[in-house]
């Protein structure tokens, strides 16, 4: 079966800190991969998607990137952390040949 | 470009009643419409989609969804409420040809006993 691994699932990091994501596909190829970001007022806002190992595209200029090592692997990083990266970030995963996406359990992140 | 709109903030409804979570969107194309539920702290979970074919979708936990081109709506029903339905709910787009999902804000569904 296809499941979507997102870790950690909480995670208090200090300004100006690095970051790094990780979230894996398991029992499927070549899927399309997404990070979302939450914030507080629950609106869900697109920051990459990738539908192939090394293809990446970002929705919005901010402080962080994206890499797509292997093909069911995808990495969100940042250099130096803001207050304002704070969030619920959301991993998800969608069959090319399918509609719907999949969504990991997400982490939680604090900048302080 | 798509957009979802998710007009209600919050949908109230008691327990055994029906209740309705409105969607409205825009694509220049054809949709792929989807209803996604998410709990406290939580990723969201897949309740039901809309591709082609009847305009009344059928999902997980009771849950259903009109399909209303003319109106481009995309409204999420359940015929009797449980208090366990109370979460936040989502409805996203995605047109055809298009690799990304569209999301909107969110409607918290409150179920009271």
């Amino acid at each position: 079966s296809q499941t979507i691994h997102q870790w950690p699932a909480t995670l208090v990091q200090p300004v100006g800190s690095p970051l790094s994501l990780e979230c894996t596909v398991e029992g499927t190829s070549n899927p399309n991969l997404y990070w979302y970001r939450q914030a507080a007022g629950r609106g869900l806002q697109l920051l990459f998607y990738s539908v192939g190992i090394g293809q990446i595209s970002s929705e919005v200029p901010q402080n962080l990137s994206a890499s797509r090592p292997q093909d069911r692997q995808f990495i969100l990083s940042s250099k130096k952390l803001l207050l304002s990266d704070s969030g619920f970030y959301l991993c998800a995963w969608r069959p090319t040949e399918n509609t719907e996406a999949f969504f990991g359990q997400g982490t939680r992140l604090t900048v302080v | 470009a798509q957009s979802v709109a998710q007009p209600e903030d919050q949908v109230n409804v008691a327990e055994g009643n029906p209740l309705t979570v409105k969607c409205t969107y825009s694509v220049s194309g054809n949709p792929y419409l989807f209803w996604y539920v998410q709990y406290p702290n939580r990723g969201l979970q897949f309740l039901l989609k809309y591709i082609t074919g009847d305009n009344l979708v059928k999902g997980s936990y009771g849950f259903e969804a009109e399909f209303n081109k003319s109106q481009t709506s995309f409204h999420l029903k359940k015929p009797s409420a449980l208090v366990s339905d109370s979460a936040l709910y989502f409805c996203a787009v995605r047109e055809t040809g298009y690799s990304t999902l569209t999301f909107g804000k969110g409607t918290m569904l409150l179920v009271s006993p």
